[in-house]
């Protein structure tokens, strides 16, 4: 089968740093994406890795190891609305979108 | 209006009613989708459209009959649901629909079966 694995919940501390894993066995591989959802909203992307290695965009950054099946969302300078839940998304061999179910993120002051 | 809007945000339905859930994207895309969101479960992909054809359905009960009568327009037809149907559901567009590009999402219809 195809499985995406994320942990269920996490808690940090405003201003500081997260880091929220994704483990990924599918067929085959052609992307991943990471998507904010914020509680009642929609789910908005984040970013988009096919290449091996670190992509930062401002606060966030991704990361790729195609080898390990593993990503990871990096958060820096944690604020109160980074409080949402985050979803991991592979893109399989047939272009099937596979979806984690999801990491709520909870931010304390 | 911008972005994907999908009404009514919020349903209550009994099990023998009929309703319908409508999501109109004003993105200039080609490809529309319907997602179901349970709580604690990943993504479920129920129907896509691409360019007012369905070109794919995940084996979905009848009792959920999508209707994309233009590219910008996309609608769940709900009848005899079950309370395990309570969800959100979500719809999405993208230019195109091989899943390797962004998907815009609207805020979702919540649906709860009694």
């Amino acid at each position: 089968g195809q499985n995406i694995d994320q942990p269920t919940e996490m808690t940090a501390t405003e201003g500081a740093i997260v880091q929220i894993n994704c483990t990924y066995q599918t067929s085959g591989f052609n992307g991943l994406f990471w998507y904010q959802q914020h509680a009642g909203e929609a789910p908005t992307f984040l970013s988009y890795n096919v290449l091996d290695g670190l992509e930062e965009k401002g606060r966030f950054s991704s990361f790729l190891s195609r080898s390990k099946g593993y990503s990871y969302l990096l958060l820096k300078e944690l604020q109160m609305k980074d409080s949402a839940s985050y979803l991991c998304a592979v893109i399989n061999s047939n272009y099937q979108l596979i979806w984690g179910a999801g990491t709520k993120l909870i931010i304390k002051p | 209006e911008t972005g994907v809007t999908q009404t009514p945000r919020h349903l209550v339905m009994g099990m023998t009613n009929k309703k319908s859930l409508k999501c109109e994207q004003h993105l200039g895309h080609n490809a529309m989708y319907w997602y179901k969101q349970s709580a604690k479960k990943p993504l479920e992909l129920m129907f896509v459209y691409s360019l007012e054809e369905r070109v794919e359905n995940n084996s979905v009960p009848s009792r959920f009959s999508p209707e994309c009568p233009n590219s910008s327009h996309l609608f769940l037809h709900l009848h005899t649901l079950q309370p395990e149907d309570s969800a959100l559901y979500l719809c999405a567009s993208s230019q195109a629909p091989d899943s390797t590009g962004e998907l815009f999402f609207g805020e979702g219809s919540r649906l709860t079966v009694l």
